[in-house]
Formats: structure tokens, sequence, C-alpha cells
């Protein structure tokens, strides 16, 4: 398998569920990250991981979890979400050397919490 | 202010023709680099051009070119004989500096309609 991959594909959680979205990278890059599209607003950047460590977290609520156990695999935590959370949640990898460390993405991973 | 401008939400253009995306970005590095992304219905996000600020020509990848103006500090994406299959959203983003917590800005996006 090649890429980025994400699953699950469609999720639907009620609000006190709690469930993980699963990134897997297969393209040898040192950097993941979690970014959030909601529908009428510009891609969010929630989380960055870069070598396994955990380098940005713009103010995202405690209700999301990141967990980045190696360099390839990133989770998404998620408990008592928000209707307002229901989006598309994108990961993405990169190679992260200085400059073009372009970002490679998931196919997504579209919430509904109900 | 918005760091990534993306002034057309939503274009339709006749198959065949070139389409040119506008987007203009603000920054005061003198290190940065600029990315246009594909959005299909589908909801993946395709990687398809880099130009990076100290590149002293456009960047071209197969029908994909970039106009990239530095001193207007414009970015636009320019697809050459276009293609129902190129019907999608498309982003504008732009990392500045080049360290590891450096992070990528996405525009709003423009959503293309290609048009038998």
């Amino acid at each position: 398998e090649t890429g980025v991959t994400q699953t699950p594909r469609h999720l639907v959680m009620g609000m006190t569920n709690k469930k993980s979205l699963k990134c897997e990278q297969h393209l040898g890059h040192n950097a993941m990250y979690w970014y959030k599209q909601s529908a009428k607003k510009p891609l969010e950047l929630m989380f960055v991981y870069s070598l396994e460590e955990r380098v940005e977290n713009n103010s995202v609520p405690s209700r999301f979890s990141p967990e980045c156990p190696n360099s390839s695999h990133l989770f998404l935590h998620l408990h008592t979400l928000q209707p307002e959370d229901s989006a598309l949640y994108l990961c993405a990898s990169s190679q992260i050397a200085g400059g073009q460390d372009t970002q490679y993405f998931g196919p997504g991973t579209r919430l509904t919490v109900l | 202010a918005q760091k990534i401008t993306q002034t057309q939400p939503g274009m339709f253009v006749q198959e065949k023709e070139a389409v040119t995306l506008d987007c203009t970005y603000d920054t005061s590095d003198q290190s940065y680099g600029l990315f246009w992304y594909k959005q299909p219905s589908s909801g993946e996000m395709i990687f398809l051009i880099y130009q990076g600020s100290y590149d002293e020509q456009n960047a071209t990848e197969g029908r994909y070119s970039l106009n990239f103006q530095k001193a207007r500090k414009s970015a636009n994406l320019v697809i050459s004989a276009s293609q129902l299959g190129d019907s999608a959203m498309y982003f504008c983003a732009m990392r500045e500096g080049m360290n590891r917590d450096d992070k990528i800005i996405f525009g709003k996006g423009t959503r293309l309609h290609i048009l038998p």
C-alpha cells in the first residue's frame, strides 16, 4: 500500500462515544499532521508531529487527543464530541527538510456527531 | 489579515479551455513556499505544484503551471486544456520559513466547474 491511508472513511458517533481515527503513511516521511475541514471554513491545522514529537497544537479542545506512536502512524482519539465537531478530518505527512516539505494527504474521515 | 487570498469562490470554464485560478499571499519572510492542492468531491487533497520563493522560473507540472509574480505576491495556478476531471476545489497554500514548526496556511479555495 502506498501514500497516506486513513480509517475509517466515515464515522457517525454520539456525543458520549469514544472513537479513534487512524492515519498511516507509507512514504517514509518524518512529520504527520491532523487537519479539520468544516463546511464553510478554510482548512484548519490541529496537530503537527515532527520526529514523533508534537510541535504544534492549535488550541484544539481537549476532547481531541492525538497520539503518534511512531513516524508512520498517527491517531486522533475522540471523546465527548459536540455536533459542531462534525467535519472532514484529514491526515497528512511530509518530509521536513527545509523549504519544499510538500504535504501529502490521506482521503480523510468524514465525521458526523449526533 | 488573511495570509492567503483566493478571490474566486467559484468558476465555470468550458472543457479544453485554459483556466487561471488566482492566489495572492501576504508574508514578510524572505523564505517561503507556495503550494496548490486539488480536492475532488471524494475529499482527498491532491498535491499539484510547488513554487519556492527563491525559484527564478515558474514551476510547471504537466498541464499545471504556477504564474509566480513575487513583487505582486501572487501565485496563480494555470491549467491548460482543461478536462472534465479537473472539476474540483482548488486550494492555494503557503509555508513561511524553513523551520520544522513552520506550518502551511491554506486559502479558502476556489471551486472549479468544467463544462462539457
